[in-house]
């Protein structure tokens, strides 16, 4: 079965600091790939995707991730943190069924800067 | 522009109550979705809806139902509130089904059950 897994639970980091949350998934087929972000009490927002060609993807925000299929892993990253990007992020692994998207969402990673 | 908006954005209900949450998009999107979210858990597919008048099963859907009369419309029902389902839950609408498309959410209903 598909399966996404966010090693990291929280993380905390400098502000101006850079970041890496890990991804790794569990697919068959190549995946779709996303990264969502969650700021506090609010809905997800897309921050970027991957579903075919240049493995280094841009995204919102300044953020970028990097499909590594011999690694099976999508990690996000960003080269200077600001206290803006505070929040819950996940990632999450596309496929097309018959009828629908099935996407599935990892179990996210917590982002704390301190100032 | 509006997007996905969800009413309400808060709720208690108390063992055994009913409730509908409801979820309107503008956007003119045919598939929509209902996720529950838990702790450490990520979001869990409770229904979905690939156009008006079609809905199906997710992963989690039972204690829940759905309708879908209008493209802009998706409530969720609760007919019987139990405490498992105290989660907080999100509405997404997206217009493509190949898992390309964006998906785009609504803020939220946190419901919690007493």
């Amino acid at each position: 079965a598909q399966s996404v897994t966010q090693p990291d639970i929280h993380i905390t980091v400098s502000e101006g600091a850079s970041l890496e949350l890990r991804c790794n998934y569990s697919y068959g087929a190549t995946p779709y790939l996303f990264w969502y972000v969650q700021s506090p009490g609010q809905g997800l927002q897309l921050l970027l995707k991957y579903f075919s060609g240049d493995t280094l993807v841009q995204g919102i925000k300044g953020f970028e991730a990097e499909f590594k299929r011999s690694q099976s892993s999508f990690n996000l990253r960003k080269p200077s943190v600001h206290w803006s990007d505070a929040a819950e992020y996940f990632c999450a692994v596309g496929e097309l069924q018959t009828s629908y998207d099935k996407v599935i969402f990892g179990p996210g990673t917590s982002l704390s800067v301190i100032p | 522009n509006a997007g996905v908006t969800q009413t309400p954005k808060f709720r208690i209900l108390k063992i055994g109550q009913s409730m509908t949450l409801q979820c309107t998009q503008d956007m003119n999107h045919n598939y929509m979705y209902w996720y529950r979210q838990d702790p450490g858990m990520g979001l869990k597919l409770i229904y979905y809806s690939v156009g008006a008048g079609i809905t199906d099963k997710g992963e989690v859907p039972n204690g829940y139902n759905v309708s879908r009369s209008t493209t802009e419309d998706f409530p969720l029902r609760l007919e019987l509130a139990a405490p498992s389902q105290t989660s907080v839950y999100f509405c997404a609408s997206q217009s493509f089904p190949t898992g390309r498309g964006e998906a785009f959410f609504g803020q939220g209903t946190r419901l919690t059950v007493v």
